[in-house]
């Protein structure tokens, strides 16, 4: 499984967006690039996914490098309940995830 | 509540005893997944299920391991002569159907954490 490389930890204010990064040199052309996040005490939830394009949804956007080899997760307006570890994830599709370690985030009020 | 639920969410016991959890996920979700969190780690893969066949088991962490999903409903992860190592947060997930989409994410259930003493 291609490796992911993410900061242990960030910090943001609340309301300010936040970027997470994450390198996936290695990535290869099947690879899907996942987003999960994982609140205290609860499992993990899926936050975003994309192959090549930029992606959007409700909760996040997806940047993706034209080389494909880092993406970056941007949530627009950080509020308290975003505090969470957000884990990088490359997968060929329905398959088993890898975690890393994730980058741990969190909000200031 | 229909997401994936798991039972139960907390255990305790000795070392040297069995345990067994089970998982029920979304109806009908037809993959499932178990997983295995320490603290400060992030969830490592330990066997899955598309409906009741085990697809990939290789990565049971011993044969003291072992996990079930006998109709392709609900599954039971069950692990023997428990030891103090093992104690962690024990996650199930689930996935519908591949259909069109090339990927489905994973619903993830509480987890049921085990502390053998």
């Amino acid at each position: 499984d291609a490796k992911t490389t993410q900061p242990n930890s960030m910090e943001s204010n609340e309301e300010e967006p936040v970027h997470l990064p994450c390198n996936h040199s290695t990535i290869s052309g099947t690879d899907y690039i996942h987003w999960y996040r994982q609140l205290p005490s609860q499992g993990p939830e899926y936050v975003i996914h994309g192959l090549t394009s930029n992606v959007n949804n409700r909760m996040a956007s997806l940047a993706i490098a034209e080389d494909r080899k880092s993406s970056t997760l941007i949530l627009h307006r950080a509020t308290l309940r975003d505090a969470a570890v957000y884990y990088c994830i490359l997968s060929k599709g329905n398959t088993p995830l890898v975690f890393g370690k994730g980058t741990r985030l969190s909000v200031i009020a | 509540d229909t997401g994936v639920s798991q039972d139960p969410r907390h255990k305790i016991t000795k070392r040297g005893q069995n345990v067994t959890f089970r998982c029920d996920p979304i109806s009908e979700h037809n993959r499932l997944y178990w997983y295995r969190q320490t603290l400060g780690q992030g969830p490592e893969f330990l066997t899955y299920f598309q409906n009741e066949a085990q697809l990939e088991k290789s990565r049971l962490l011993s044969d003291r391991f072992s996990a079930e999903r006998p109709k392709g409903s609900f599954s039971t992860l069950e692990i023997q002569r428990t030891e103090q190592g093992d104690s962690a947060m024990y996650l199930c997930a689930s996935s519908p159907p591949s259909g069109i989409a090339p990927y489905n994410e994973q619903f993830f259930g509480p987890g049921t954490r085990l502390t053998v003493l």
